[in-house]
């Protein structure tokens, strides 16, 4: 596709259960973040990976949270034994290397019940 | 640590009128600023990428300025339609920092 693709739109869990968010970036866009956006707040950046390496994970709330890209593309951001704030919407963007617009998929909206 | 303040975080403007959306940050030493709109319940959508040695950029009726010595950029949204509403967010990403970070935005409403 012609954009960032992130799958499921929307997700309803249980308190406890683990779920994967998946991310499908740009083709040839070796840059790729993950973001969180809870309800009426900003944007809360959670990693950052440039092909499969992420050198800056350090906005990752707990070590409930991880993620890995898989040949220079799709990532996917896991959140294990979900809590009720775990709730939001998780962005993902990706850009091409250097000096250049990032671009958002649509998110996957979390809720933990 | 660089904090982005977007300032106000509402406002309301009869169709038609030019206005203009703030975004300060407190570490000068950017790379660059975009701008980005995001529509209720969607993503974002870029709207102009500015870089560090820019002072603006135009894409239609919209046009970013930035000044990094006084820490500020403006968006200058020409003739505002109603289909403007949106929340306007700006992002700085600072020199060997590949995150961005964002403002909490300004909600934006055209009112026909």
């Amino acid at each position: 596709g012609a954009g960032v693709s992130q799958s499921p739109s929307n997700k309803v869990t249980e308190k406890g259960k683990d779920v994967e968010l998946r991310c499908d970036p740009i083709s040839g866009h070796t840059a790729l973040y993950w973001y969180r956006q809870s309800l009426g707040q900003g944007l809360e950046f959670l990693i950052y990976f440039q092909g499969n390496s992420a050198p800056d994970k350090s906005g990752l709330p707990s070590d409930r949270f991880s993620a890995e890209r898989t040949g220079g593309s799709v990532s996917t951001l896991t959140i294990q034994r979900t809590q009720q704030e775990d709730s939001a919407v998780y962005l993902c963007a990706s850009r091409v290397q250097g000096n250049t617009e990032a671009f958002f998929g649509q998110g996957t909206r979390l809720t933990v019940v | 640590k660089q904090e982005v303040t977007q300032i106000p975080a509402a406002l309301s403007v009869p169709e038609g009128e030019n206005l203009v959306l703030n975004c300060s940050f407190t570490d000068s030493a950017i790379y660059n600023l975009q701008w980005f709109r995001q529509d209720p319940g969607k993503g974002l959508t870029s709207l102009l990428l500015i870089q560090s040695s820019q002072r603006e950029q135009t894409s239609g009726r919209l046009n970013a300025s930035l000044d990094k010595s006084s820490g500020r950029s403006t968006l200058y949204i020409a003739a505002s339609q109603p289909g403007d509403s949106a929340t306007y967010l700006c992002a700085v990403r600072n020199f060997g920092n590949e995150k961005l970070t964002f403002g909490t935005g300004t909600r934006l409403t055209i009112i026909p």
